[in-house]
């Protein structure tokens, strides 16, 4: 099956700093890569998402690229805030597209 | 609408009750989704069901016991749990498979 690993497990920095989080899946038949933030206590949320079919895409602060043939796709944050500190999760869709394996999480801490 | 509700948000039971968490969504969804969530894991998808018909269930033990009752609802029944079934458990639902998932906020539960 899909195996999705995330790294770094942990990420500090600086308000107004970027950061960059990064993914590498197994199944080269997969085609589908969502971002969740997950704040404490609370539900992961959407934040980005990406198709196969595409190499990069951006919504305001935030970025993922994907390179199908190295396996690996990336989410960048740029000029993070407080705010931004949540963990933050990958995921893979199998190539069905009836289930989506998660990396292990980031947790990201800005500091003010 | 785009919410998926989960009821109820906290449940404290003991190892001989049987209880159930109920999951709602007016989206029109067609799939649904069971994960069990540990803290500071990823979560670790259960149970799928796609039109109604569950179609992927992940080598889940059989006190915890799915059951979809029409497109809009989805339960799972839970029957002498051991305390390391204690978790959060996600409720997703998305218009197909490989679309994006919309998270419920999670029922939080404790096996005492």
């Amino acid at each position: 099956g899909e195996n999705v690993e995330q790294h770094p497990s942990t990420l500090s920095v600086q308000e107004g700093d970027s950061a960059v989080i990064k993914c590498t899946y197994s199944d080269s038949a997969s085609n589908y890569f969502p971002w969740y933030k997950q704040e404490l206590g609370k539900r992961p949320q959407l934040i980005i998402d990406i198709r196969s079919n595409v190499g990069e895409k951006k919504d305001q602060r935030i970025a993922v690229t994907l390179n199908k043939t190295a396996k690996h796709f990336s989410l960048h944050i740029t000029e993070t805030q407080p705010e931004d500190s949540a963990v933050y999760f990958c995921a893979a869709s199998n190539n069905a597209g009836n289930m989506l394996t998660f990396g292990g999480g980031t947790r990201l801490m800005v500091k003010p | 609408d785009t919410e998926v509700t989960q009821t109820p948000k906290h449940l404290v039971m003991g190892m001989t009750n049987k209880k159930s968490l109920k999951c709602e969504q007016h989206m029109g969804h067609r799939a649904m989704y069971w994960y069990k969530q540990k803290a500071k894991k990823p979560p670790e998808l259960m149970f799928v069901y796609s039109y109604e018909k569950l179609s992927i269930n992940e080598s889940v033990p059989s006190r915890f016991s799915p059951e979809c009752p029409n497109s809009s609802l989805l339960n799972l029944h839970l029957h002498a749990l051991q305390p390391e079934d204690s978790a959060l458990y996600l409720c997703a639902s998305s218009q197909d498979f490989g679309l994006v998932a919309f998270f419920g906020q999670g029922t939080r539960l404790t096996v005492v």
